[in-house]
């Protein structure tokens, strides 16, 4: 069965980071694109950051730019998000999401997600 | 607020069929592909639908979507009370880099 399990969340003062990963299992991650999405608390599903399966093309939402830094190692099957300078409104769920074959950019497999909270 | 609009919360008794609307523009919905999510809190995301009308395998078929514009639709028919989930919808925006999602829907099978 294919699966993506994220961990690395908690809790957190604001200003400080965070480093969240994502793992793969059962299917070949290093052709896939993948993408971090969040959900702030009774807030709808919002799109964080996307990274090509060469890592050469790498986009982030305007809220989270300058800030978030994302990454991956095929060899591992892992996806990672460097959360930095970390803002009470960053307080989400962050789920990995696996791109669709096809060019839509969209998404065909997601995990449970990890908690973020940022508070004094 | 969500780029794309969904009603906050719809409900049905066993075996009626819902339908949920989502509403974009020429951005999003009116020039890509619409995608829709089942989430039960606590869960993985789950695709239901892609690429308006598509299902992956082991979606029932009482899932359908539809497009028309720039308005999409999710229609659930026979409703089964594992049906309670929160549905989203999905779609690329030429004004973003990546995808936008409507609020989601709330359904309730009373």
């Amino acid at each position: 069965d294919v699966h993506l399990v994220e961990s690395g969340g908690g809790l957190v003062k604001p200003g400080g980071s965070l480093r969240l990963s994502c793992a793969g299992s059962n299917f070949t991650f290093s052709t896939y694109s993948m993408n971090w999405v969040r959900q702030a608390p009774g807030k709808g599903l919002e799109w964080v950051s996307s990274i090509n399966t060469r890592s050469n093309y790498i986009f982030y939402a305007d809220s989270v730019k300058g800030r978030f830094t994302i990454s991956r190692d095929n060899a591992k099957q892992s996806l990672f998000l460097q959360l930095n300078s970390l803002r009470v409104e960053d307080t989400a769920v962050y789920y990995c999401a696996r791109v669709i074959q096809g060019g839509d950019f969209l998404f065909d497999l997601w995990g449970r997600g990890t908690l973020v909270i940022v508070s004094s | 607020q969500s780029v794309l609009t969904q009603p906050p919360s719809v409900s049905g008794t066993p075996g009626q069929s819902v339908t949920i609307p989502c509403s974009g523009s020429n951005s999003n919905i009116g020039s890509n592909y619409v995608y829709w999510y089942q989430h039960v809190p606590g869960t993985a995301p789950k695709l239901l639908i892609y690429r308006h009308t598509e299902r992956p395998s082991g979606v029932p078929d009482r899932f359908s979507g539809s497009r028309s514009g720039t308005s999409a639709s999710l229609t659930i028919s026979g409703l089964r009370s594992e049906d309670e989930a929160d549905y989203y919808c999905a779609a690329r925006d030429a004004a973003v880099r990546g995808p936008v999602f409507g609020g989601g829907t709330k359904l309730t099978v009373l």
